[in-house]
């Protein structure tokens, strides 16, 4: 039973547009949600979080959204670049206290230059 | 090189043979954990080490699998006799506490293929 889904494996973007990556989520105990980027051959690398006490948080060109009734998060990328071309994951924290994160599987972007 | 350091960066083997793998955690850092990623998965959690605490092994798919940490840094997962299905990317990573809302660090991964 996946509790955190990415539903869309991949997305192309052109090089400064907007790249909008979606993450839904199931588990209503879930109160922190990440984003981390993964380079092909690399570990994964945090690039933003977001409390569930909030709505949104933004970093530079990032902004994260959650939508807690629609048990619905998004990442935005703008302007797009073509070094964002990565797998993005969505991770989540169950308030329970357990460090665990739950992982999608992941979109792949591609910014077209 | 102060990141979460992984090997063998690639492991090809027989199955029923037994793998160990490897993880070098950031210098300080009290927190290791253990994922895993098959293809087309998300990141599985296996295994969570926090200082002295007994490890938190809920994740580990079956008695195959035990991971150990010596001396609260390096730690090694063994998979014995190994199967098809524990072809994966086996992903370390560490934070400093293991507390609420740090970020966790990821090592660059293994990437093991059970023939």
């Amino acid at each position: 039973d996946q509790q955190v889904k990415q539903n869309s494996p991949s997305l192309s973007v052109q090089e400064g547009r907007i790249s909008i990556l979606n993450c839904d989520y199931t588990n209503s105990m879930f109160d922190y949600f990440l984003w981390y980027k993964k380079y092909p051959a690399e570990g994964p690398t945090f690039l933003i979080s977001i409390s569930s006490i909030k709505d949104k948080n933004e970093d530079g060109r990032f902004t994260v959204f959650l939508n807690k009734s629609a048990k619905h998060l998004s990442l935005h990328i703008v302007p797009s670049q073509p070094g964002d071309s990565a797998v993005y994951f969505c991770a989540a924290r169950d308030a329970s206290g357990t460090y665990k994160y739950i992982f999608g599987t992941g979109t792949r972007l591609k910014v077209l230059a | 090189g102060a990141g979460v350091s992984q090997s063998p960066s690639n492991k090809v083997t027989e199955k029923g043979k037994d793998v160990e793998l490897r993880c070098d955690p950031i210098s300080g850092h009290t927190a290791l954990y253990w994922y895993r990623q098959s293809l087309g998965q998300g990141l599985e959690f296996l295994i969570y080490f926090q200082g002295n605490s007994a490890p938190d092994k809920s994740g580990l798919p079956s008695d195959r699998f035990s991971a150990e940490r010596t001396g609260g840094s390096v730690s090694t997962l063994t998979i014995q006799r190994t199967q098809q299905e524990d072809s994966a990317v086996y992903l370390c990573a560490s934070s400093l506490t293991g507390g609420w809302g740090e970020t966790q660090y990821f090592g660059p991964g293994t990437r093991l293929l059970v023939l």
